[in-house]
């Protein structure tokens, strides 16, 4: 079946780098996504990468895929006390006609 | 503005009842998506549409019951055979079955 895991709990301080990691069980997913949760809100889509990339940079978040490991991380750069959230990786799987698999979601508390 | 609303933000139930929630988009996506989200836990689906008239079970759809009469509405009910209801409810929304946008959520909670 399949499965997207990550770790529970990360904790950095202010003004280090943060790096979440996810693994994913689809090797022919098409697209994997980041999502962001803060406290009693819904969840925002962050970045995403398509599978025939390596990296993708966008201002402070660096997202690296290994596909040969079917690992996903997401960086975050010079982090602040705002990115403390809960943060989701999600996979397309490539059978079609069914919805994103989303992991469980990594809390990021980031320590002043 | 483009987006998603969920209403209400915050709702109670007493034991035995039923409830709907309710879930509008006015990004024409034809897919739309119902989760549940405990503490601590991650999002798990309980139903999914990709078209209107038409609907898919998802994880844990035991309990609840859909429709999707119009593409921009896509209801929720909790009925009183779901045991276990208090929690946080995310709908979503999605051009096809890739990115989904969210919702800003509504937490039951049974008295």
């Amino acid at each position: 079946g399949e499965d997207v895991e990550q770790s529970l709990f990360l904790s950095v301080r202010e003004g280090d780098s943060s790096v979440i990691n996810c693994t994913y069980t689809d090797s022919s997913s098409t697209y994997l996504y980041w999502y962001k949760q803060e406290p009693g809100a819904g969840l925002q889509l962050l970045t995403y990468i398509f599978s025939n990339m390596d990296m993708k940079q966008d201002q402070r978040l660096t997202v690296l895929l290994n596909k040969k490991d079917k690992h996903l991380s997401l960086r975050i750069a010079d982090t602040q006390t705002g990115d403390s959230a809960i943060y989701f990786c999600a996979e397309n799987p490539a059978r079609g006609n069914t919805p994103l698999v989303f992991g469980k979601g990594t809390r990021l508390s980031v320590i002043a | 503005d483009g987006g998603i609303t969920q209403s209400p933000k915050y709702l109670f139930r007493k034991e035995g009842q039923n409830v709907t929630l309710s879930c509008e988009q006015n990004l024409n996506h034809d897919a739309m998506y119902w989760y549940r989200q405990d503490p601590g836990q991650g999002l798990r689906l309980i139903y999914y549409s990709q078209i209107v008239n038409d609907f898919q079970k998802g994880d844990i759809a035991e309990g609840y019951s859909v429709s999707r009469e119009k593409k921009e509405s896509f209801p929720l009910t909790v009925t009183s055979a779901q045991k276990n209801p208090t929690a946080f409810y995310l709908c979503a929304s999605s051009a096809g079955l890739n990115e989904q946008f969210f919702g800003p959520g509504t937490r039951l909670t049974v008295l």
